[in-house]
């Protein structure tokens, strides 16, 4: 019984760098959501996959991310011209998504450190 | 928007003691769904409990308990004799469900607990 995987589990890289996190939702979970947590704080919404179209991607803060699930399992979180202000844990979560409430289930997070 | 507010930072308890942990929130959504999630150094998110807006029963899940205020907009988790265990952050989160599935997380309380 797998749960959420995120690789790689740290990231540094240096500022202006291209960047991808993975996600690996758990089997059958056809929603994914991908989320962002700053230093001391909760975690923030960037986007939602239902299948392979993003549902709502109201949250990512400018056009340098993008996320992509191209298959309708993996999903990728891309961003580009990286900033220090990017320095994060950027958490992946899956669910069931075929009912009013679905429970989302979380991956351990990648830490992504931009120097 | 809706927002979530935990204005306890730092919570600590004696084992096998009680603590009440504090959450509001703001919406003008009649139907929605509110979670306490717990987070240990390892990063990952792990449900505690789900309280339906609609309905009037606080939720119960062993241990820990809600109390669950719909008119004043308050969500506080109570845990019943606390265990060395119980340690972590514990986020407060909104989600409104129904296709629209981001969850909206508030800053969250480090609770220690004290042996």
């Amino acid at each position: 019984g797998a749960g959420v995987s995120q690789t790689p589990s740290n990231k540094v890289t240096e500022k202006g760098k291209y960047v991808e996190l993975r996600c690996d939702p758990i089997s059958g979970h056809t929603a994914l959501y991908w989320y962002r947590q700053s230093l001391g704080q909760g975690p923030e919404f960037l986007i939602y996959f239902q299948g392979t179209g993003a549902a709502d991607d109201s949250g990512l803060p400018n056009d340098r991310f993008f996320a992509v699930r191209p298959e309708g399992s993996v999903s990728t979180l891309k961003i580009q011209r990286t900033e220090r202000g990017d320095s994060a844990v950027y958490l992946c979560a899956s669910s069931f998504g075929d009912s009013s409430y679905n429970e989302q289930f979380f991956g351990p997070g990648t830490r992504l450190t931009v120097l | 928007a809706q927002t979530v507010t935990q204005s306890q930072p730092e919570m600590s308890v004696q084992e096998a003691e009680t603590v009440t942990l504090s959450c509001t929130y703001d919406t003008s959504e009649s139907d929605y769904y509110l979670f306490w999630y717990k987070q240990p150094p390892s990063r990952q998110m792990i449900l505690v409990i789900r309280q339906e807006a609609y309905k009037q029963q606080n939720a119960t899940e062993n241990r820990f308990s809600v109390n669950f205020q719909k008119a004043a907009k308050s969500f506080s988790l109570k845990i019943s004799d606390s265990q060395l265990g119980d340690a972590a952050m514990y986020f407060c989160a909104y989600e409104l469900g129904f296709g629209n599935e981001k969850l909206t997380f508030g800053t969250g309380t480090r609770l220690t607990i004290i042996p």
